[in-house]
C-alpha cells in the first residue's frame, strides 16, 4: 500500500454536470476525509468517516454534494449540477485513531475545473 | 468558531539559515495542533504534530513550538534547505473527535 489514491487527479466539466471523485484511502485506515482546497487557501474540511459511518459534515457541504463510503473502504464524492465556485483541489486524507498520533495522511488530489 | 491563522503568507531565507514560520489559532479548548508542508501539485504532507499538555517537540530539523496562554504556535527548521520551499500550514483540533482545522498557508522560498 503505497498511500492515499485519488482518481482522477484531473476533472473538467461543463457548469450542470455531475462529478464524481474516488477515495481509496490506507488500508488499516479506519477514518477517512474530504477537504477542499483553493489557490492560496489552506484546506477546508468537507466531511469525515469511521468506517462506513458519516461522522461529521462542515456547513461548506451543500445539498449538492453527497459523499459516501459504503463498505468503509473507499469514499466516494460526488457533486451535483456544479458551479463555477465548485472549482478547487478535492483532497482526500485517512488516518488510524491511535492513542498520541491524529494525523492524517492526504493524497495528491483531484483539481476540478469547471467551465 | 474555530480558525487557524498564520502570520505571514510569505518567507524567504537563504539556504543554512534557520526558519521560523509563526501560527495563531482561535479557540483555546484546542487539544492538538500539526503541521504540513504542501509542495506543488501534491497533497499536505505531516512534518510534526504536539498535544496541548505539550510546549515544545522536536524532529529531525524541526522543532514545534506552543505557547497556549497566547495561542501561538511556531514551527522552527534548523539549516533550511532549497528541498524546504514549499508551503507551510498549520492545523488545530477543536476536541477528539472533530476534524482538523487549517490556516492559510506561508509560502517558504528558500535560496541558494
Amino acid at each position: 500500500d503505497t498511500g492515499v489514491s485519488q482518481n482522477p487527479r484531473h476533472k473538467i466539466t461543463k457548469r450542470g454536470q455531475n462529478v464524481t471523485f474516488r477515495c481509496d484511502p490506507i488500508s488499516e485506515h479506519n477514518r477517512l476525509y474530504w477537504y477542499r482546497q483553493t489557490l492560496g487557501q489552506g484546506p477546508e474540511f468537507l466531511t469525515y468517516f469511521q468506517n462506513e459511518a458519516q461522522l461529521e459534515k462542515s456547513r461548506l457541504l451543500s445539498d449538492r454534494f453527497s459523499a459516501e463510503r459504503p463498505k468503509g473502504s473507499f469514499s466516494t464524492l460526488e457533486i451535483q449540477r456544479t458551479e463555477q465556485g465548485d472549482s478547487a483541489m478535492y483532497l482526500c486524507a485517512s488516518s488510524l485513531v491511535l492513542e498520541g498520533s491524529y494525523g492524517y495522511t492526504f493524497g495528491s488530489g483531484t483539481r476540478l475545473t469547471v467551465v | 468558531g474555530e480558525s487557524v491563522g498564520l502570520h505571514l503568507p510569505t518567507l524567504s531565507v537563504q539556504e543554512g539559515d534557520n526558519s521560523i514560520i509563526n501560527c495563531a489559532y482561535s479557540n483555546s479548548a484546542s487539544d492538538y495542533f500539526i503541521w504540513y508542508k504542501q509542495e506543488s501539485g501534491k497533497g499536505p504532507q505531516f512534518i510534526i504534530d504536539i498535544r496541548s499538555n505539550m510546549d515544545k517537540r522536536q524532529g529531525q530539523r524541526v522543532t514545534v513550538l506552543l505557547n497556549k496562554t497566547v495561542k501561538h504556535l511556531s514551527l522552527q527548521i534548523a539549516a533550511t534547505q532549497p528541498g524546504d520551499s514549499a508551503v507551510y500550514f498549520c492545523a488545530s483540533r477543536a476536541q477528539a473527535g472533530t476534524a482538523l482545522i487549517f490556516g492559510k498557508g506561508t509560502t517558504l522560498s528558500v535560496s541558494s
